[in-house]
Parts: C-alpha cells; structure tokens; sequence
C-alpha cells in the first residue's frame, strides 16, 4: 500500500534551516511527482512546490522560492525540503503528497522559537 | 494566482441530511488537454487531508459513493448525501490546472 512517511517533528531556532523527510514506499518512487504543502496553525494549505523525482525538475510557489528548496534520493525513494532562514511565520505543518493529492504524509510540525 | 472561493465557511448538519459546498475560481480551471483539474480534500481532526474527488467528479478510491461532484469551467460543488458521523472535518478544494496550485479556504462541516 502507498505509504508517505514524513520525518519527526522540529523545534528550530530564528535564523537556522531544517531539512524534512519524506520517504515513499508502496508504489514506484519516479513515477508520481512529490509536492509538499504548507499549513500553518488553524489556516488553509499552501502549495510550497513541486519536484518530479525522476528528473529533479522543480517547480515553486513565487512565494516561497527563497525559503524551500525541494531535492530527491531516488536510491532510497525519498524527498526532502530544505527551509533556510527560519522565522516565526515558518512555523507550520508541512504535508508531502504525491501526484494530484491522492496520498498524503503525516505531516510535520516545524516550531521556530529561540 | 488563481484565487478559489468556497461557501458556506461552516455548516451544522444532522446525521442522514444532505449537504452541499460551493467552490468558486477566478479564472476557468479547464487546462490545454480539455481535462478540469479541480478536486475535494477532506481534513479530518487531527490528520492529514484525504483526497475525496478528483477531477471534479471522480470518486476517489474508497470514498463512498454518498460524495458527489459536480461542476465546470469556473463552478463547482461537493455534495454529501446522507451524512454520517464520520463526515465531520474541513472540506477543501483544490485546482492543479494552474501553477501556484491553490486551495479554497475550507468549509467545517460539524454535525448537530
């Protein structure tokens, strides 16, 4: 069965970067494009980007293309996002899901706080 | 961006009524293949969303067939017949026919 698992939660400082996790199983990795989602407390969902694992196209928001940056490891079907400098406004729960959002991760809970 | 705008913001249902949810977008969501990519989340407490449509009618896997959807160009609806229990959460929707892909703001569904 078609399984995203997402890396354990974050408490991350003002300024730092945090790398999450994403790792696919279930189906073929290459064959579905990862797009990760933001949620922050209470809100809607934003669309961060997307990134086609079998080439490593990206493609991002405008809006948050200096603050992720979406890579891949095909060898252990994995997607990762980076988020550099980190603020208050980042603290969110961050979704992987996969092709037109018929499966999704757990989440991850990113708490940004000195 | 493609603005989408979903009503009622909320709504209280009792189990066995219907209920139906409105999404609007600002711009048609009918891409150059001649498809709509318009789709149905459902966020129950605490857990991730759930894709309960996609495409604007087609029933995603394991979603009962109590969900139905409608709609084109720039109108859509999700309707609930004879809801249950375990309907209750916040319904989105959601275009991937333009990039950046936008979300509705959500509708909460409780029940009485």
């Amino acid at each position: 069965q078609v399984n995203l698992l997402q890396s354990g939660a974050a408490l991350v400082k003002p300024g730092a970067s945090v790398k999450l996790s994403c790792k696919a199983s279930g189906y073929t990795f290459t064959d579905y494009y990862i797009h990760w989602v933001k949620q922050s407390h209470g809100k809607s969902l934003e669309w961060i980007g997307y990134i086609n694992p079998n080439s490593g196209y990206t493609n991002y928001n405008e809006k948050f293309k200096s603050k992720a940056t979406l890579t891949v490891d095909k060898s252990t079907n994995t997607a990762y996002m980076e988020l550099s400098r980190l603020t208050s406004e980042d603290s969110a729960t961050y979704y992987c899901t996969r092709g037109y959002f018929d499966y999704w991760g757990q989440g991850v809970m990113v708490t940004v706080s000195s | 961006d493609v603005v989408m705008t979903q009503t009622p913001p909320s709504l209280s249902v009792a189990i066995g009524q219907s209920v139906s949810i409105s999404c609007k977008s600002s711009q048609s969501l009918v891409y150059s293949d001649g498809k709509t990519y318009l789709h149905w989340l459902l966020q129950s407490p605490g857990r991730s969303p759930k894709r309960l449509i996609y495409q604007v009618s087609n029933l995603g896997s394991g979603v009962p067939d109590r969900f139905s959807g409608t709609g084109s160009q720039k109108d859509f609806t999700l309707k609930i017949s004879r809801v249950e229990a375990e309907d209750l959460g916040v319904y989105y929707c959601a275009q991937t026919t333009h990039f950046p892909l936008t979300f509705g703001s959500g509708t909460k569904l409780e029940i009485k």
